[in-house]
């Protein structure tokens, strides 16, 4: 059974850093993509990161890129977000997804989410 | 960047109806296209990939389909279990969500 556990989520002030960290079980890691995905609370999803199952190509949206970097340890099976600068608008539930490569990638397993609070 | 907007934002529905959910793309997408369901305070969950291509244990009353860079989800009969909000979401270029579908009971 395909597991995601993300982990690390809290309150945390603004410029503040904090590190996600997303467990995989269930499936064989370094084979897949992986993508962050959040939820700012009462609102729609918005795509943050994605890394390749090598972890050799990372992408960013705009809203993150130069504050956000995305890794994994395939030795581990485990994916981590390290967000530095974080700002109020950051505040969400952040999701880990699996990437399904089906000729472009999208996501098929997602874990349970951790919540980020930033708030002074 | 593209953008993807869902329509209606909110649907009012009763057991047993038919409900169709639209998302139309900003520019063209292919049939890179995905439908996922999401209950309050769950991750969401797949349905539809590539537009049409139920995924696989999700119930046969889900169908997607493609009309130019407009794309449609159909609950053929809903179920008290389809009560949820709904995403589509395009994956051609990195990856843009629509703001979401809340159905909810009549």
């Amino acid at each position: 059974e395909v597991q995601l556990v993300e982990s690390g989520g809290g309150l945390v002030q603004p410029g503040g850093s904090l590190r996600l960290s997303c467990a995989a079980s269930g499936f064989t890691f370094s084979s897949y993509s992986m993508d962050w995905v959040r939820q700012a609370p009462g609102k729609g999803l918005e795509w943050v990161s994605y890394i390749s199952s090598s972890g050799t190509t990372v992408y960013y949206a705009d809203s993150v890129k130069g504050r956000f970097t995305i890794s994994r340890d395939n030795a581990k099976n485990s994916l981590y977000l390290q967000m530095n600068s974080l700002r109020a608008e950051d505040t969400a539930v952040y999701y880990c997804a699996r990437g399904v490569v089906a000729g472009l990638v999208y996501f098929d397993y997602w874990g349970q989410g951790t919540l980020l609070t930033v708030s002074s | 960047d593209i953008q993807m907007t869902q329509s209606p934002s909110t649907l009012s529905a009763s057991v047993g109806d038919r409900v169709t959910i639209t998302c139309r793309a900003s520019q063209s997408i292919s049939s890179w296209l995905a439908w996922y369901q999401q209950k309050p305070g769950k991750a969401p969950k797949l349905l539809i990939y590539a537009a049409s291509s139920l995924e696989s244990g999700v119930p046969s009353r889900f169908s997607g389909s493609r009309s130019g860079t407009e794309f449609t989800l159909t609950i053929s009969s809903l179920q008290p279990d389809d009560f949820a909000t709904y995403y589509c979401q395009q994956y051609i270029t990195y990856w843009t969500f629509g703001q979401g579908t809340k159905v909810e009971i009549k």
